[in-house]
């Protein structure tokens, strides 16, 4: 069965710094791979996924996220944050007909 | 404007005592979930429907039921809630399952039992 981990259970950061949330998947097989984003008081909304083709991938908010197979890793990168970004984060990955999401990382950041 | 909405936002009630956590969509979505989000644990699926009358146990279906008789309702009943029910629910819904096509969230369901 796929797992996911994300090492890092909070993350926190001043604004304009860069931030990498961190992403590991259990299984080398072809999988999707996904960021959801929930910002506080709300649902789980899709940030960006990985499909097929390049294996970076990115979101409408200048988010990016790079497919490696090799490390089973699918890190979410953002190179300058904004207040606006503090949000809980979850990785999820696809198995058969779900996802499997991992247990979030809260990222915190500070004026 | 597109939505899934769940209903109440907050519940408080008392060890056994039959509650119902509504779950509407308005995107004719064939497919939808329920997921209990815990600290440290992440989201853990609860049940899904492939469509009308179609459900299926997820992770953790100990303690709860579904039903799926329109397609646009999914309710959650927990028939005597116990305190490690105790968590913040969401309802999803997709056009696929979620793999290729995005789930969909509502904001939350709070469900305390004391």
């Amino acid at each position: 069965a796929q797992s996911v981990t994300q090492l890092d259970s909070q993350v926190p950061v001043f604004e304009e710094a860069p931030v990498e949330l961190r992403c590991n998947y259990s299984s080398s097989v072809s999988v999707y791979l996904f960021w959801y984003v929930q910002y506080p008081n709300q649902g789980l909304q899709l940030l960006l996924k990985y499909l097929s083709g390049s294996t970076l991938v990115e979101s409408i908010n200048g988010f990016e996220a790079e497919f490696n197979k090799s490390q089973t890793s699918f890190h979410l990168r953002k190179p300058s944050v904004h207040i606006s970004d503090t949000a809980e984060y979850f990785c999820a990955v696809s198995e058969t007909d779900k996802l499997i999401f991992g247990t979030g990382t809260r990222l915190q950041v500070f004026p | 404007e597109a939505q899934v909405t769940q209903n109440p936002r907050y519940l408080i009630t008392v060890t056994g005592k039959k509650l119902t956590v509504t779950c509407s969509q308005n995107m004719n979505h064939e497919y939808m979930s329920w997921y209990r989000q815990d600290p440290g644990l992440g989201l853990r699926q609860i049940y899904y429907s492939m469509n009308v009358e179609v459900t299926d146990k997820g992770d953790v279906p100990e303690g709860y039921k579904v039903s799926r008789k329109e397609k646009r309702n999914f309710p959650l009943i927990l028939e005597s809630p116990s305190p490690n029910q105790t968590s913040l629910y969401f309802c999803a819904s997709s056009s696929g399952t979620g793999v290729v096509a995005p789930l969909h969230f509502g904001n939350g369901t709070r469900l305390t039992v004391t």
